[in-house]
């Protein structure tokens, strides 16, 4: 069935160095795809977005990659900040549907 | 300018109590995403209104979850008869046009049934 998933559940990273969480989506025809930021007690928070029609887009700090080839989704984090341990979730919108696909999400500490 | 708002933050009820949970989505967004997120794992979809009308609501677990929108703003998920597994938090997300733009989260409710 229509699926997103991760392939770590946690990642620890050195405080400047730069991160990279991976995702893997099963369901081909989605069209969009989205990261999440979540801390603790707070909503997923949008960071960067991509449609199926591009390989790379990057934001701030940020950068996402698409492989559809593979159906592989990444975010990239440049010079980690400890702001920017939380949990990560990847997601998907299926072509012509509203509802987000969440997966599992990727725990991101940050060490000193 | 305000984001989307949930109350209570906090719900602790006993097994087979009924339970309304609120959102007040960012004023002015047509679509609100109602979601449930079990601990250590990803919010899933329960249901989804534009304007008043409930367009979706086939993520709802059972017919003890209940959601409206009447006014087409406010909207309240009420669970009934509630029960352990129901434990959860209960996420509302807004968004301001159909398709694919950006929906924007509460903090949600935690919701814990004793």
């Amino acid at each position: 069935g229509e699926s997103v998933g991760l392939h770590l559940p946690t990642l620890s990273v050195q405080e400047g160095d730069n991160s990279i969480i991976n995702c893997a989506y099963s369901n081909s025809a989605s069209d969009y795809f989205i990261w999440y930021k979540q801390e603790s007690g707070k909503g997923p928070q949008f960071i960067i977005d991509i449609r199926s029609n591009m390989d790379k887009r990057q934001g701030q700090r940020v950068t996402v990659l698409l492989n559809k080839t593979v159906k592989h989704l990444s975010l990239q984090i440049a010079a980690t900040q400890p702001g920017d341990s939380a949990v990560y979730f990847c997601a998907e919108i299926p072509n012509r549907d509203d509802k987000i696909i969440f997966g599992k999400g990727t725990r991101l500490h940050i060490l000193p | 300018g305000a984001g989307v708002s949930q109350s209570p933050r906090y719900k602790v009820a006993k097994r087979g109590q009924d339970v309304a949970l609120r959102c007040d989505p960012i004023s002015g967004h047509v679509s609100l995403f109602w979601y449930q997120q079990a601990l250590g794992q990803g919010p899933e979809f329960l249901t989804y209104f534009q304007n008043e009308a409930q367009l979706d609501k086939s993520g709802l677990p059972s017919d003890r979850f209940f959601a409206e929108r009447p006014e087409g703003s406010v909207s309240t998920l009420k669970i009934q008869r509630t029960q352990q597994e129901d434990s959860a938090v209960y996420l509302c997300a807004s968004s301001s046009q159909t398709g694919d733009s950006e929906q924007y989260f509460g903090p949600g409710t935690r919701l814990t049934v004793t």
